[in-house]
């Protein structure tokens, strides 16, 4: 219950297309979902947060959409760029604030 | 850069020896994480210090053990190490413990045990 799957895996896409990163969850005491950026050998970078209370919410190129029913959620990156090829995290919290990550998904924009 | 400082960046050491992470949070923040990645295990919590209290435990193994002094920084003590341990180890940051707050990654310390 305390899992978070996310997919695809791997996801190769051309520049200016828009790859989707899925997560599904099963604790109903998730109350916090945020998508991390992280580069090789470099730390998670928090991108973009979404709370339960919001279907959507929008940064830059970034787009989560929120399914609470469904306990879904996703990741959109508008007008991909090759700058943007990196391994994108979902994660999930409750009121601890202890992260609980996907396994990752390694995005590679061609140009 | 996100403000969270860590050292060393690296660290290669021999199976059965201890060693010290160390993590500075970003100013003003009172919470630290600590989570470990790996191939195998993606990244898991490791454990939660606020404002030098122990507030949430993870899958963290009994050889490892870690603290939160005065002045905020954690330090990941990790000893009787196995291979296994290998890894990439990861701080974060919040303003708080409770709820949920943006966390912050440091850079990570690479734990390569031989």
């Amino acid at each position: 219950q305390q899992q978070v799957k996310q997919s695809p895996q791997s996801l190769i896409v051309q520049k200016g297309g828009i790859p989707i990163i899925n997560c599904a969850y099963e604790n109903t005491a998730f109350d916090y979902f945020p998508w991390y950026q992280q580069f090789p050998g470099k730390g998670p970078a928090l991108l973009i947060a979404i709370r339960p209370d919001v279907s959507e919410k929008k940064e830059g190129r970034f787009t989560i959409s929120f399914n609470k029913s469904a306990k879904q959620f996703s990741l959109h990156i508008m007008d991909s760029q090759p700058g943007d090829s990196a391994t994108y995290f979902c994660a999930a919290a409750g009121n601890t604030g202890k992260l609980i990550f996907g396994q990752g998904t390694t995005l590679q924009v061609k140009p | 850069d996100s403000g969270v400082t860590q050292t060393p960046k690296h660290l290669i050491t021999a199976t059965g020896q201890r060693v010290t992470l160390r993590c500075s949070p970003r100013s003003g923040d009172l919470s630290v994480y600590w989570y470990q990645q790996s191939l195998d295990q993606g990244l898991q919590f490791l454990i939660q210090y606020y404002n030098g209290e122990e507030r949430a435990k993870g899958n963290i193994l009994e050889r490892f053990s870690a603290q939160q002094f005065p002045d905020l920084h954690s330090e990941l003590n990790l000893s009787s190490l196995e291979l296994g341990d290998s890894a990439l180890y990861f701080c974060a940051s919040s303003v708080s413990g409770a709820g949920t707050f943006e966390q912050y990654f440091g850079p990570g310390t690479r734990l390569t045990v031989t």
